[in-house]
C-alpha cells in the first residue's frame, strides 16, 4: 500500500525565516515518483517539483529547495527567506502506475503555512 | 493552465439529485483524472481514464460514475447527491514534459449538498 505523511498540520513563521515541510512515504515500488504541490488561498494546484526514485541529488530553484533521502523515505521541502506569498497549503505526492498506464497521485494530508510580517 | 476548464465553479445541490461536473480540456491529453479534496484527507483518485471510452475506478469511486465520449471532455456524475460528497473536486491531466509527466490540475469545483 502507498502512503504520504505528512505529519505538520499547521507551522506559521515570521517573513524571512527558514521553514522546512516534512513528508515521509511508504511504497513497495522500486520505481516510483515524488511531487510538491501548493495550494494558494485562491484554491487551485500548483505544481512545483517532481522527483524520481533513482534521483537523489537534492535541487534548489531559487528559495526553494527539496531534500529527498531514500533511506528515511522522506521528501523534505524548505523554503529559505519565506514570504507571505508562500503562505498556502502544501502537498508532498507519491505516484504509481495505474492499469491502462495512467497514474494516480497519493497526497498527503497537506501542510498549512503561515507567514506572517 | 494546461487548458483545463471545470465547471460549474461552485454549486449548490439537494441531497438526492443527479449532478455532473464537466471537465473539458483543450490540449488532447490522452489521460484525465477526478479526485476529491476533503480536510485531513488530502485528496482522493475517484476515477480516471486512459481514453475515450477508457475509465477506471480509483479509491473511492462509490456514489460516482464517468464517461469519456470524446477526447476533450470528462464528466462526473453523482447519481443521487449525499451530503459526504460535499467536497472540492479537482480535475487533472497528464501532461508529457521534458523529464517525464506531471499532473496538472484545473480550478476546482465547490460542491455543497443540503
Amino acid at each position: 500500500a502507498q502512503k504520504v505523511t505528512q505529519a505538520q498540520t499547521e507551522i506559521s513563521v515570521v517573513e524571512k525565516e527558514d521553514v522546512t515541510l516534512d513528508c515521509v512515504y511508504e511504497t513497495r515500488d522500486t520505481t516510483y515518483y515524488l511531487f510538491w504541490y501548493k495550494q494558494p488561498p485562491s484554491g487551485e494546484l500548483v505544481f512545483l517539483i517532481r522527483r524520481n526514485s533513482f534521483d537523489e541529488q537534492n535541487e534548489i530553484s531559487g528559495r526553494y529547495s527539496w531534500n529527498f533521502q531514500k533511506s528515511t523515505s522522506s521528501f523534505n521541502f524548505t523554503i529559505t527567506a519565506s514570504q507571505v506569498v508562500d503562505s498556502a497549503v502544501y502537498f508532498c505526492a507519491l505516484r504509481r502506475e495505474l492499469t491502462g498506464g495512467g497514474n494516480k497521485l497519493t497526497f498527503g494530508t497537506g501542510t498549512q503555512l503561515k507567514v506572517e510580517l | 493552465d494546461a487548458g483545463i476548464t471545470q465547471s460549474p465553479r461552485h454549486k449548490v445541490t439537494e441531497t438526492g439529485t443527479p449532478v455532473t461536473l464537466r471537465c473539458h480540456q483543450t490540449e488532447n491529453h490522452r489521460y484525465m483524472y477526478w479526485y476529491r479534496q476533503d480536510p485531513g484527507h488530502g485528496l482522493r483518485l475517484i476515477h480516471y481514464s486512459y481514453g475515450v471510452k477508457d475509465t477506471d475506478k480509483g479509491e473511492v469511486s462509490d456514489g460516482y460514475s464517468v464517461s469519456r465520449s470524446k477526447t476533450e471532455d470528462f464528466l462526473l456524475t453523482l447519481e443521487s447527491a449525499t451530503s459526504s460528497q460535499t467536497s472540492v473536486y479537482f480535475c487533472a491531466i497528464r501532461v508529457e514534459g521534458m523529464g517525464g509527466t506531471e499532473a496538472f490540475f484545473g480550478q476546482g469545483t465547490r460542491l455543497t449538498v443540503v
